[in-house]
């Protein structure tokens, strides 16, 4: 059943400049994360956030978590091209697997 | 490197002929997933192994089966693939619940 949905759908920014992508989830979870996906190839874990947290920092990336709105959101800074990739956040549940939301299409142009 | 490794890449079956999808991993992890990824949609999970305990998805076809010989390996079996099972299909890996390692995937095409 999906549990996490990505807005927007598709983005497409100039190299450059932010670009954010937020993710809303229905149940409570233990934890949330990010996963990146170049066209035809596997995906790429970026950061996790535990429920406790509220914003976790990596290299360009900044994500926020908001239990009681139940959503999240990951901003990419100073895009380049080759952030041109789907996102696709992926909450844990107490007991269960990972579950994936539809995704957002990042295009970042040169 | 330690990595999670699919073969084949790329597969091609026919209408009905089973074929078998494989997936190795050197990160010692003890739980094991396989996704199915149709294009321009999120990966759907299959099934996953937690150790030796097999869980399957409420909504998977019976015609997908799943083999973990041992902590290692990890097999995908279509029993009779139709022409709605072509698409990628993803293994990963964890240790417990934690973050999840992708294998590149393997791309099915079914004729």
């Amino acid at each position: 059943s999906q549990q996490g949905e990505e807005d927007p759908q598709a983005l497409s920014i100039q190299e450059g400049e932010n670009a954010t992508m937020n993710c809303s989830y229905k149940t409570s979870i233990n934890n949330l994360q990010w996963y990146r996906q170049n066209s035809g190839r596997g995906l790429v874990h970026l950061i996790l956030i535990r429920s406790n947290e509220r914003e976790k920092h990596s290299g360009r990336l900044r994500v926020t978590l908001d239990t009681s709105k139940k959503s999240s959101s990951l901003l990419i800074t100073a895009s380049r091209a080759a952030d041109t990739a789907s996102y696709f956040c992926a909450t844990d549940q107490a007991g269960t697997a990972l579950i994936f939301g539809k995704g957002t299409t990042l295009s970042v142009s040169s | 490197d330690a990595m999670v490794i699919q073969n084949p890449r790329y597969q091609v079956t026919q209408f009905g002929k089973p074929v078998t999808l494989s997936c190795s991993q050197t990160l010692n992890h003890n739980v094991m997933y396989w996704y199915q990824q149709k294009s321009s949609q999120a990966p759907k999970l299959l099934f996953h192994y937690y150790d030796k305990d097999f869980n399957n998805e409420a909504d998977t076809p019976d015609n997908f089966q799943s083999r973990r010989p041992n902590t290692s390996f990890c097999f995908l079996d279509i029993r009779s693939p139709g022409l709605g099972d072509a698409a990628m299909y993803l293994c990963a890996t964890s240790r417990d619940r934690d973050v999840q390692y992708f294998g590149p995937g393997t791309r099915l095409t079914v004729t």
